[in-house]
């Protein structure tokens, strides 16, 4: 079965600065998509970036980008320029191929704190 | 555009008392739909998928049930809650492979 690992469950950083945020994976198929959704203090669940395994750049969406390392089964996120309103819970997911639609599992989740 | 909604956004019921929650999606069609649970601080637990009407798979077992009838409709049910049940639950959904998966706004439960 595909397990998912975030094994920092706090992390803090301060304003202006960079923070990554790991997160491991474990499967044995091939292509697969992997998401990192963040979930402020409002708990609305929002997308921060997505990877499709089969494509090897890293993906990026502003300040957010990922190291995709797909040997390794690693997905680390990191966030340049650290604002105030990162400030949330952070859950790496894996969604399998398997199947007709695919099914999805996440992680623990890494609570983020950006200090003023 | 695609959206989900569930309701209510929050609830109070006694132990032994039954429970619905539902959710619906809007703007697109044979979605794979989700129910997860989220104890405070804690991580998503998956308890229900489904990826058509009346294709219900069930991951932990307990005392909630899921039922999805029509295609963009998603129930969670209970005849009896019990203390343990109290949380936040999140409906979700996507279609298709890879792409993007959107979240309802939430369903806070106590169980007094």
């Amino acid at each position: 079965a595909q397990t998912v690992t975030q094994s920092q469950p706090e992390m803090s950083v301060q304003e202006a600065e960079t923070v990554t945020l790991s997160c491991t994976y474990d499967t044995s198929e091939n292509n697969y998509y992997l998401f990192w959704y963040k979930q402020p203090p409002s708990r609305q669940m929002i997308l921060v970036i997505r990877q499709e395994a089969y494509k090897q750049q890293n993906a990026t969406e502003n300040r957010f980008s990922v190291n995709f390392q797909k040997a390794a089964k690693s997905f680390s996120l990191k966030i340049s320029d650290s604002q105030l309103g990162d400030t949330a819970m952070y859950f790496c997911a894996f969604m399998s191929s398997w199947g007709s639609q695919g099914n999805l599992i996440f992680g623990k989740g890494t609570k983020l704190s950006v200090k003023p | 555009s695609q959206t989900i909604h569930q309701w209510p956004a929050t609830l109070v019921q006694p132990v032994g008392s039954p429970l619905s929650l539902e959710c619906t999606v809007e703007g697109t069609s044979n979605p794979n739909l989700y129910w997860y649970r989220q104890a405070a601080g804690r991580g998503l637990q998956l308890l229900f998928y489904s990826v058509g009407i009346g294709q219900i798979s069930s991951e932990v077992p307990q005392n909630l049930s899921a039922s999805r009838p029509q295609d963009r409709q998603f129930i969670l049910s209970s005849k009896k809650l019990l203390l343990s049940d109290s949380g936040f639950y999140l409906c979700a959904f996507h279609r298709g492979l890879g792409n993007t998966i959107y979240f309802g706004e939430g369903s806070w439960l106590t169980v007094v």
